[in-house]
């Protein structure tokens, strides 16, 4: 199979703060990550796409001092949204391609994904 | 860079009726083109997928086209139920071997199937 994994699922933090959500491919090994954040009843808007073992490329918008990515290892990418205001509130999703899948290698898994709420 | 469109954004149908979804995308060079269901608070999962040389694709009572010329696919329902009801995601991306490069989603179909 290609499963992701995400922890934490929710996340509840006072303004100021930063959170970590970690993202983990586990029966297989991700050399790219991406991170999707959906709003309530809106699609997912890619923020980054997380290579391992160099620097993550951010979409247009996207504040790259504010929302840290670091792919250390081929199993693991993490998100940190530094300083979390309000308006970062949002479900933040994973999703990595398994390159081991044969005829199914197009295919992109995502993780269950970790709600934030920032108060 | 790519840009995706979906139509509609809500749809209703009675149970049993067929429920048609339609996406059309900008970069002519995009070659996979795949559909998620994502229910109220759940991960996207991938339902169907289609690449660009292949026109058309079904499974059981799921099938997708596709159009390169007019550069749109559809997903089709047939005999729809009510747990099919969920919100419906079409993608498209460029794919290439890195595959560094992620999907672009379109905005989303809310599907109510009612019984």
């Amino acid at each position: 199979g290609a499963v992701v994994s995400q922890h934490p699922s929710r996340v509840i933090c006072k303004s100021g703060t930063s959170v970590k959500i970690e993202c983990r491919s586990l029966d297989f090994q991700a050399t790219t990550m991406f991170w999707y954040r959906q709003f309530p009843k809106q699609s997912l808007m890619l923020m980054a796409t997380s290579n391992e073992g160099s620097k993550a490329t951010y979409e247009q918008g996207v504040e790259k001092d504010k929302f840290l990515i670091n792919h250390a290892s081929l199993t693991l990418s993490t998100l940190t949204v530094t300083s979390a205001h309000p308006e970062d509130s949002s479900f933040y999703i994973c999703s990595a391609r398994n390159p081991d899948r044969g005829q199914n290698v197009y295919e992109q898994y995502f993780g269950p994904g970790t709600r934030l709420t920032v108060t | 860079g790519e840009n995706v469109e979906q139509h509609p954004s809500t749809l209703s149908v009675q149970e049993g009726d067929s429920a048609v979804i339609k996406c059309t995308y900008s970069d002519s060079a995009s070659n996979y083109f795949p559909w998620y269901k994502q229910e109220l608070g759940k991960r996207p999962q991938l339902i169907i997928d289609i690449r660009s040389n292949v026109g058309e694709k079904k499974d059981q009572r799921i099938a997708v086209t596709l159009n390169k010329t007019a550069k749109h696919f559809s997903l089709h329902i047939t005999e729809t139920q009510p747990e099919d009801s969920a919100v419906y995601f079409c993608a498209a991306r460029r794919q290439v071997d890195t595959g560094r490069r992620a999907l672009t989603f379109g905005s989303g179909t809310r599907l109510q199937v009612q019984p």
